[in-house]
């Protein structure tokens, strides 16, 4: 299995743009969660899906920030507009209930 | 508990000797604990988790030990190797899942 998949790896872009974050799970795990990364705050929750539905999503920090789940192997974050401040580690995760999440390898971001 | 700020709690041990990182998470209805280990530009990766009607549980050089009294989780790494410096993370939840991440330790190896 090759572990939760996200792309891209690394995200360079400037103020304003619109960015687009990937996710895909483990094959059979069917919740997704998504999380940023800061020294500042650690690892927080934004949002997460249990089969594909929106559960929680009360840590996306406002509303720049959007999450959708369009079938089982495949999620994307999207930040519009981006700004400086979202400059994060995002990762991906995923899980059958009940059992500890697997991390994907994370996405650097960085707003100009 | 909640990460707080920029400086992350550091523990150095010799190569070999046992550590022990420690926790202390916030909600008594958590029922699920779980340690992850951090390397340097990867995500968190699971080590060993414990449920909360255990307050041990053993895995290969690691130990998990869970105190619901005081809630309080520590995990022992025993003859620790250069491999496992790392930062290590706590987390709680119920259900598996929504994980609250403890603020982290960095672990150190010194040869």
């Amino acid at each position: 299995d090759a572990g939760v998949i996200q792309s891209p790896r690394h995200e360079v872009t400037e103020m304003g743009q619109e960015v687009t974050l990937r996710c895909k799970p483990i094959s059979g795990h069917n919740s997704l969660f998504w999380y940023r990364q800061t020294m500042m705050r650690g690892l927080e929750l934004l949002i997460y899906f249990n089969n594909n539905v929106p559960i929680d999503d009360s840590g996306m920090p406002e509303d720049r920030f959007s999450a959708k789940m369009p079938n089982a192997s495949f999620s994307t974050l999207k930040i519009q507009p981006s700004e400086p401040r979202d400059s994060a580690v995002y990762f991906c995760a995923t899980n059958t209930r009940y059992n500890e999440q697997f991390f994907g390898p994370g996405t650097r971001l960085t707003v100009l | 508990g909640e990460s707080v700020g920029l400086h992350l709690p550091t523990l150095s041990v010799q190569e070999g000797d046992n550590s022990i990182i420690n926790c202390a998470y916030s909600n008594s209805a958590s029922d699920y604990f779980i340690w992850y280990k951090q390397e340097s530009g990867k995500g968190p990766q699971f080590i060993i988790d414990i449920r909360s009607n255990m307050d041990k549980r053993q895995g290969q050089r690691v130990t998990v030990l869970l105190n619901k009294t005081v809630k309080h989780l520590s995990l022992q790494i025993a003859a620790t190797q250069p491999g496992d410096s790392a930062v290590y993370f706590c987390a709680e939840t119920q259900g598996a899942q929504k994980l609250v991440f403890g603020q982290g330790t960095r672990l150190t190896i010194n040869p």
